[in-house]
């Protein structure tokens, strides 16, 4: 298995302009979750997905920032309009269900920097 | 609200030394806790430990809970370079699936 994919692994752009985050989950798990790290807040999560349906969003920042997963193999965290403090590692994740539904396996992260 | 702290928060050692770190919680319903690895990149999964005194092993990797006192051990022998990273411990919320990160330990590994 490839493991969870994320794209793209840097972005760079500037405040005020639309940024979409993409995420492919392992094949065959159940949830998956999208965190923000920074040196300042460590690993946040932001929301998390049960057979593609938001389950807690709590962690969401505000209104700009929008998660969605259309089907179980893809997922899209969106901020509109970026802001120079949502620069930070973008990590998603995703578990199987049963015994091991809490170990979680990250993706790369998408490094993101807004000027 | 679930808590967990690591300790120490840095730590520089030599190749070769033996290092342990550690994780304690507060937690609702405790269920498992979690050991993840993070060098430059995505945190990997190391340890999930859900009874008391079992230890778990991984080469020169290894983890016990304590349950009773709330709190776990990453001990790590024949330290390498290869094991500089920071070192993340998280345990499950209850009734739902997030888990609560401790802000993590770096360890710093000198040849």
């Amino acid at each position: 298995d490839a493991g969870v994919i994320q794209s793209p692994r840097h972005e760079v752009t500037e405040m005020g302009q639309e940024v979409t985050l993409r995420c492919k989950p392992i094949s065959g798990h159940d949830y998956l979750f999208w965190y923000r790290q920074t040196m300042m807040r460590g690993l946040e999560l932001l929301i998390y997905f049960n057979n593609n349906v938001p389950i807690d969003d709590s962690g969401m920042p505000e209104d700009r920032f929008s998660a969605k997963m259309p089907n179980a193999s893809f997922s899209t965290l969106k901020i509109q309009p970026s802001e120079p403090r949502d620069s930070a590692v973008y990590f998603c994740a995703s578990s199987p269900g049963g015994y091991y539904q809490e170990t979680q396996y990250f993706g790369p992260g998408t490094r993101l920097l807004v000027l | 609200e679930d808590k967990v702290v690591q300790s120490p928060l840095s730590l520089v050692v030599h190749e070769g030394d033996t290092v342990t770190l550690n994780c304690s919680y507060e937690v609702t319903n405790f269920r498992s806790l979690l050991w993840y690895k993070q060098e430059k990149k995505a945190p990997t999964f190391l340890f999930m430990l859900t009874s008391s005194g079992i230890e778990k092993k991984s080469g020169r990797l290894s983890s016990i809970l304590d349950k009773k006192e709330l709190f776990s051990i990453l001990n790590i022998t024949a330290t390498q370079t290869g094991d500089s990273a920071v070192y993340l411990c998280a345990v499950p919320n209850f009734g739902n699936e997030k888990l609560t990160f401790g802000t993590g330990t770096r360890l710093t590994i000198i040849p």
